[in-house]
């Protein structure tokens, strides 16, 4: 696609209830990222994958997180028992995957856990 | 883990002033990037950097990488350049290092 999608834009769940967030990166990039951003915070680090695997997912808070990317595009965050302090604006970012990549970040979805 | 601190946190000016926001950082990097994000808004990539200076427009970013700085300066500010600034750092592993981010920079500028 021409940029980085994110769906749903705006979801708003109870809490104890299950969430999944899509991030369909830029055709052709290896390089995926999924980012926290509270309110009135600077974004927080997730995970990175590089192709299928995680790279990294030292930033996942607790094991209620858990992110795939099982065909190297799409990636799915997926939230079990969401709590209150879930709620932030869940950000993707996509690269070509080389260390002078650069980032393009899709418009984030809203998770808000009543 | 990398510590990145931004500043000013808040920064309000007339049109038409000279902007100066600083990012400084505490390990070393393979890159720092500077983002845009406006009110609602998802985020920008406005430039990363390794080294030296860039300019796009009427914004120029530069970076020491000794002293662990970077500088992004906005000349004759519009209204429109009104948003959160951030500065991010990708750790010396490159692309296997995901970023670090600063709280941002939130600038207004009034006309």
């Amino acid at each position: 696609g021409a940029g980085v999608s994110q769906t749903p834009s705006n979801k708003v769940t109870e809490k104890g209830k299950y969430v999944e967030l899509r991030c369909d990166p830029i055709s052709g990039h290896t390089a995926l990222y999924w980012y926290r951003q509270s309110l009135g915070q600077g974004p927080e680090f997730l995970i990175y994958f590089q192709g299928t695997g995680a790279a990294d997912d030292s930033g996942l808070p607790n094991d209620r997180f858990f992110a795939v990317r099982p065909e190297g595009s799409v990636s799915t965050l997926k939230i079990q028992r969401t709590e209150r302090g879930d709620s932030a604006v869940y950000l993707c970012a996509s690269s070509s995957g080389t260390s002078r990549g650069e980032l393009f970040f899709g418009e984030g979805s809203r998770l808000t856990v009543l | 883990k990398n510590e990145v601190e931004q500043s000013p946190q808040n920064l309000t000016a007339q049109e038409g002033e000279f902007i100066t926001i600083n990012c400084s950082y505490s390990v070393g990097i393979s890159a720092l990037h500077w983002l845009q994000q406006h009110p609602g808004g998802g985020i920008v990539s406005l430039f990363m950097l390794s080294s030296g200076k860039k300019k796009h427009g009427r914004l120029i970013a530069t970076i020491n990488i000794q002293e662990k700085h970077s500088s992004l300066h906005i000349t004759a500010s519009h209204p429109r350049d009104s948003a959160v600034y951030i500065c991010a750092v990708r750790g010396p592993g490159g692309g296997a290092d995901g970023l670090t981010f600063g709280k941002g920079t939130h600038l207004i500028i009034q006309p």
